[in-house]
């Protein structure tokens, strides 16, 4: 079955360090979405992308869309005590199909 | 605009015994999903309606688990007999058209089976 990894699987920053989440499938994605669970929370949805190569901008998150559209990236600029979380991608194989959640990257910053 | 509800938050029963969880998807939302998280995990699907439907039940573990949704707005999972391997967080989760919309989850259920 289709498989979502993500590395690193856990990283400590300092505040104001950048911090760069990388995900990967074993097939063809036709959109990845990516959510944000803080500490005892719930996933949160941050944004969708569905063309090969895209890349997105929320403030000081950047989100890119491989070309093979088969990985995807999260970029954080200047992280913030905030920022605090796992960061999970999830992918779709197809319009219908279900959500396939990778195993997660939980970021820790400290002052 | 009310999120996605769920209840209950918190749930300790002994193995071999019934738990039931509920979700009120977000209004107007048609799609619905119950995931299983375990510790350290993304999510896993168990199941996903649309409206009354259950277009994707492949796993969830059929001997023991069950869901409805009646109506197709309200959903009910249930697990019977409990399993000590069955602990983790049961999410919720609605969005307004079929999987590739945003969907919206809600606080879960902290199952923990003793």
């Amino acid at each position: 079955g289709q498989q979502v990894m993500q590395i690193p699987q856990y990283q400590h920053v300092q505040e104001g360090e950048d911090f760069t989440t990388y995900c990967n499938s074993s097939t063809t994605l036709s959109n990845i979405q990516w959510y944000k669970q803080r500490p005892g929370g719930h996933p949160v949805f941050l944004i969708q992308l569905v063309k090969s190569g895209e890349v997105k901008k929320q403030k000081r998150l950047t989100f890119q869309f491989g070309e093979a559209k088969k990985n995807s990236s999260l970029h954080i600029t200047a992280t913030q005590t905030t920022d605090v979380g796992t960061y999970f991608c999830a992918g779709h194989t197809g319009t219908a199909s279900k959500l396939t959640f990778g195993t997660g990257t939980r970021l820790q910053v400290t002052l | 605009e009310a999120g996605v509800v769920q209840s209950p938050r918190y749930k300790i029963i002994e193995k071999k015994q019934p738990v039931a969880f509920w979700c009120n998807p977000i209004s107007g939302h048609n799609t619905l999903y119950w995931y299983r998280q375990n510790l350290g995990q993304g999510p896993e699907l168990l199941i996903r309606y649309e409206n009354e439907e259950a277009v994707d039940d492949s796993q969830l573990p059929k001997d023991r688990f069950s869901a409805e949704r009646l109506k197709g707005v309200d959903s009910t999972l249930k697990i019977q007999p409990a399993e000590l391997g069955d602990s983790a967080v049961y999410l919720c989760a609605s969005s307004f058209g079929h999987s590739s919309y945003e969907q919206y989850f809600g606080p879960g259920t902290r199952l923990t089976v003793t």
